[in-house]
């Protein structure tokens, strides 16, 4: 049963673009919920990060949207630059969980055009 | 510099071997994690530690296992009861004083089969 779903295996945008890229959970225990970032054979780097109580968080040209009633989240990247072209993974925490008992989704792989 | 090291980089099991993944780190954190990828999917949960001396199984625990004499040091052995062990391992730290739940990732260890 995945609990976090990135339905989009990939994405790919020309540089200076917006890049959007979205993930929907089914778990209604999650209240907190993370972006990282992952270039090949290195581990995953934490971008950014969005609270329950909060429907965006913006980090340089980096925001998170969470549409609650929706169980949903998308990370925007704003201009789009090739160092941003990497694997994505949204990940989701619960209420009552112990710390870092994070649920990650498949991740999108994102490819950034010059 | 901070950080979590594992090794080897990349490791060959042959058929009903045992090989141990080495993970550690001097973020002097508490809590410790093993998660798994493979293409196309997820990380996914292994094993995990809060504290010295104390592990509890993840969403994939079978066929492997683990330790935690140490604070730093958090080895994963991938038993020959594993079957389907070729995957990207991941090693990551928390601070159990941090809330939003931000894991530190080590850069990993591809393990194939021969």
């Amino acid at each position: 049963d995945q609990q976090v779903k990135q339905n989009s295996p990939s994405l790919s945008v020309q540089e200076g673009r917006i890049s959007i890229l979205n993930c929907d959970y089914t778990n209604s225990m999650f209240d907190y919920f993370l972006w990282y970032k992952k270039y090949p054979a290195e581990g995953p780097t934490f971008l950014i990060s969005i609270s329950s109580i909060k429907d965006k968080n913006e980090d340089g040209r980096f925001t998170v949207f969470l549409n609650k009633s929706a169980k949903h989240l998308s990370l925007h990247i704003v201009p789009s630059q090739p160092g941003d072209s990497a694997v994505y993974f949204c990940a989701a925490s619960g209420v009552g969980a112990s710390y870092g008992k994070l649920t990650f989704g498949q991740g999108t792989i994102l490819t950034v055009h010059p | 510099d901070g950080g979590i090291t594992q090794s080897p980089k990349y490791l060959f099991r042959k058929e009903g071997q045992n090989v141990t993944l080495s993970c550690e780190q001097n973020l002097n954190h508490d809590a410790m994690y093993w998660y798994r990828q493979d293409p196309g999917q997820g990380l996914r949960l292994i094993y995990y530690s809060q504290i010295v001396n104390d592990f509890q199984k993840g969403d994939i625990a079978e066929g492997y296992s683990v330790s935690r004499e140490k604070k730093e040091s958090f080895p994963l052995t991938v038993t020959s009861a594993q079957k389907n062990p070729t995957a990207f391992y991941l090693c990551a730290s928390s601070s159990r004083q941090v809330k939003n739940e931000k894991l530190f990732f080590g850069s990993g260890t591809q393990l194939s089969v021969l």
